[in-house]
């Protein structure tokens, strides 16, 4: 199985920063990879496919890239609505398999 | 406007088979591409994949799972069926299920169903 390890688990942070969680693959996915954003009691919800690919009706502030092995969700300005736990995902090969989640809490 | 919503048991007894259904609205099982999958949560923890099946009936599974779960399709009813044999309290999870198009994520999810596995 694919191992991804995601980091931080939790982040502190204010209205207006910039935030970088990062997920790295225990072997190489192309960039098979999504990015999730979930709210408490709530489904997950699409932010970012194929690594660096925007999913409709998300809104510009989020991003995605890839170094290798390495990939960065980031929150160019960060927002009231944004506060959540977040994960990735590889779906390059099977069992598909996620990350153990970032949760971005207010300072 | 595709929609999914889980349906099926809250509370099963240890050793008893779970069976979920998820029925979809807005596509088609048929078309090419296309693909719903099962995941679940347990309470506090991170997701969890379990099974994926697609358009051409290519079927994947969890390893973890394995000899447990098995998904189906039926087209004509727009719905996909989980069935996971010997359920244990560490199954208690929510479940969802979920639309996705190949090379791109799980773009739809239904709300999900928490099921608690106690006797």
């Amino acid at each position: 199985d694919i191992q991804m390890t995601q980091s931080p688990s939790t982040l502190s942070a204010s209205v207006g920063d910039r935030v970088t969680i990062t997920c790295r693959a225990s072997q190489s996915i192309s960039s098979w990879l999504a990015w999730y954003q979930q709210k408490p009691g709530k489904a997950p919800n699409l932010l970012i496919y194929q690594a660096s690919s925007l999913e409709s009706g998300v809104p510009p502030r989020f991003s995605g890239s890839e170094s290798g092995t390495e990939f960065t969700l980031t929150i160019s300005s960060l927002q009231p609505d944004d506060f959540a736990t977040y994960y990735c995902q590889q779906y390059s090969s099977y069992p598909w398999t996620f990350g153990q989640g970032t949760k971005v809490e207010l300072k | 406007q595709i929609t999914l919503q889980e349906s099926g048991p809250t509370l099963v007894k240890p050793t008893q088979t779970l069976t979920l259904t998820c029925t979809f609205t807005g596509f088609s099982l048929s078309s090419s591409g296309v693909g719903v999958g099962w995941i679940r949560q347990s309470p506090g923890k991170a997701l969890e994949w379990l099974a994926v099946i697609h358009w051409n009936e290519d079927t994947h599974y969890s390893p973890s799972l394995f000899r447990r779960v098995t998904i189906t399709k039926d087209t004509s009813k727009n719905q996909v069926v989980l069935t996971i044999t010997n359920m244990d309290p560490v199954d208690t999870a929510t479940y969802y299920c979920a639309h996705r198009i190949v090379a791109a994520g799980m773009g739809y999810w239904g709300q999900g169903v928490l099921v608690t596995v106690s006797s």
